[in-house]
This record gives C-alpha cells, structure tokens and sequence, in this order.
C-alpha cells in the first residue's frame, strides 16, 4: 500500500516549457487535489476532483490544467511554464465517511522555473 | 480577512516543555477542524481531528476547539525535537479543506 505517489520529486523547467505532474492513490478514494505550496503562503488549492469523470476549480487555477485519467490518477499539466509557478506541488486524496474531509499527501514536487 | 489565520512563527521552545499552537477562523458554521504535521521537504499528515467543540486527546497531544470564540487549539505536552515541523490547522467547507498557513515549531535540545 504505497498511498499517494507522485512524480517527478524534481524539475527544472525554462520558461515557455510545458510539463506534466502526474499522482496516483491506491487507497480508492474518491477526491484527488491538486496544492501548491510557497513560503509563507500555506497551501492553496489548484484543482479538485470530487469523483472520477469531474474536475473543479480552485483557488488559483490559472495557468494550470488537470485530467482525472481514472479513479486512480489525477495528473497537472503546465501548459507554458512562468516563474511565478515555482513552488512545491502537492497531490492529495480524500477519505470517505466520517473522515471525508481528511486529506493524504503525497510527497511533492519540487519545480523551479527559469 | 483569510477564512483560517495562523501565525507562521517560528515558535521556539526547549525540549519537554508544553506547546501551545493557534488558530482563528472567521465562519462559525466550520464544524470539523483538523491538524496535519509538516516534516520539512514532506507532504502534510493529518495529526488531529476534531468534530464541532471541546477536547480530544492522542498520547502527548490535546486538540482543543472554542466554538464561541472562534479558537481552534494544538497542545503538545513534553515536547520532544521530534516534534519540530510545520504545524497546519484546517476546516471543512464542501469537501474542500481550508488552510492556515502553518506554524513553524522547533524544539531544542
């Protein structure tokens, strides 16, 4: 059970470069997100899929794209990489029942752009 | 005004001491509150949960929730430099969880 993993740890990206993050869960829950984290700035949500087949804005969705492959798999697609998107990402996904609201994340991606 | 305000810190206390981290939050219909520990260069993990008011308790550690005032609060008793993370509060609205921005805690030896 390997929980919430994420690929790559790293990248260094030029500007006007495209990339895709991808996250996959074994823990079959239904919600996957998408954070990004910056100093001083806590987390903020990107994207959210509240279930296989939907996908939701965030807080600061802008420049960003999702897919929700599979109840599995949400990938983050950078179109046209900016500085101002160098930040550590996080994928997350969500329990079920009572503990619907309670999130597990997987490690981060730590991208910086040129 | 942020939904969940949290003061970044550092907060810096010697080993075995009690810690006390907070949070405020603006909207009094958040029901379930939550706490996660960030080890540097980690994701979050959820520590604590807590539903509507009162006290809950896990080992060294005692989650505290002041509806009336709005005061979510984290006790850490005989704090250890294990302890030393980011510590995050965070509520529910519509299966979304909304975050403060974490309090940085070191424990010295």
């Amino acid at each position: 059970n390997a929980g919430v993993t994420q690929t790559p740890k790293f990248q260094v990206l030029k500007t006007g470069q495209s990339m895709t993050l991808q996250c996959a869960q074994d823990m079959n829950h239904n919600s996957m997100y998408w954070y990004r984290q910056d100093p001083g700035m806590g987390l903020r949500l990107i994207y959210y899929s509240a279930s296989e087949g939907t996908t939701d804005k965030g807080e600061v969705p802008n420049g960003y794209n999702v897919s929700r492959l599979n109840k599995r798999e949400f990938s983050l697609r950078l179109e046209s990489a900016a500085p101002s998107q160098t930040s550590v990402y996080f994928c997350a996904s969500g329990g079920v029942g009572q503990l619907r609201d309670t999130q597990y994340f997987g490690p981060g991606t730590r991208l910086t752009v040129l | 005004q942020k939904e969940v305000e949290q003061d970044p810190g550092p907060l810096s206390v010697p080993e075995g001491a009690i810690v006390s981290l907070n949070c405020t939050y603006s909207n009094s219909a958040f029901q379930y509150f939550m706490w996660y520990r960030q080890y540097s260069r980690k994701g979050p993990e959820l520590l604590m949960y807590t539903y509507s008011s009162g006290n809950k308790e896990d080992g060294r550690f005692t989650a505290q929730v002041d509806k009336s005032s709005k005061y979510i609060s984290l006790f850490i008793r005989d704090s250890q430099p294990s302890d030393s993370a980011t510590y995050l509060c965070a509520t529910d609205s519509n299966y979304q969880l909304i975050w403060g921005a974490g309090t940085k805690l070191i424990i010295k030896p």
